[in-house]
């Protein structure tokens, strides 16, 4: 069946754009996760979302970050003022509950450089 | 969660098995080792995970030390697919975000 999917893959803003990204999750999937993938780095967490209410943004760097899933499927991450520093992958995941045992399914990414 | 240490990269020929460690000396009671990869340019990929007993599926072997603190993932037939960066992950039972740390970079070698 299909995966986590996002787009755009990848983006290039200058600095000072807003840009958004998007994220369609498993259907059916409760839960949905943002990271943030520098290079060379592993995946760092942004912000998390059960349904439709985002139960823990603690990992959002600065107020400049903004998630949102409305309807409790697709997630939007927003990045307002992009600066050069918010260059990296953005990755998204979706995992059916929140047992242990629940893997979380990652999606291919967004690759944002910012100039 | 508790912290994992694992080497930094390794070398696999093959066809041979490769085993990843990882050490979680700090890790409690209720917390599970998972494993997850990622190949260049892909998103995380979920391999296994454990709290005590030694599990296996399609994908791999874990292997847990009896005092937990810690484990071995094993590849038994490495191919050249399987190159990619391994993090082994400790996760407690309240916890849903993944803490992944810098991971082992797996190289298999023909």
């Amino acid at each position: 069946g299909a995966g986590v999917s996002q787009s755009p893959r990848y983006k290039v803003a200058k600095r000072g754009q807003d840009v958004a990204l998007r994220c369609d999750p498993i259907s059916g999937h409760v839960s949905l996760f943002w990271y943030q993938q520098a290079l060379g780095q592993g995946p760092e967490f942004l912000t998390y979302f059960q349904n439709e209410a985002q139960l823990d943004k603690s990992g959002l760097p600065s107020d400049r970050f903004f998630a949102e899933r409305p309807e409790g499927s697709v997630s939007t991450l927003k990045i307002q003022r992009t600066q050069q520093e918010d260059s990296a992958v953005y990755l998204c995941a979706s995992s059916p509950g929140t047992r242990i045992g629940a893997g979380q399914f990652f999606g291919p990414g967004t690759r944002l450089t910012v100039l | 969660d508790a912290k994992t240490t694992q080497p930094t990269s390794m070398d696999c020929a093959e066809g041979r098995a490769a085993n990843l460690p990882c050490n979680h000396s700090t890790i409690s009671g209720n917390e599970y080792v998972y494993w997850y990869r990622q190949i260049h340019s892909q998103g995380p990929q979920y391999i296994i995970h454990g709290l005590k007993n030694n599990e296996t599926n399609e994908m791999a072997s874990l292997i847990i030390t009896e005092d937990r603190k810690s484990s071995t993932l094993i590849l038994p037939h490495a191919t050249l697919r399987d190159t990619a960066v391994y993090y082994c992950i400790v996760r407690n039972n309240a916890g849903n975000m993944l803490t992944f740390g810098g991971g082992t970079r797996l190289m298999v070698k023909p």
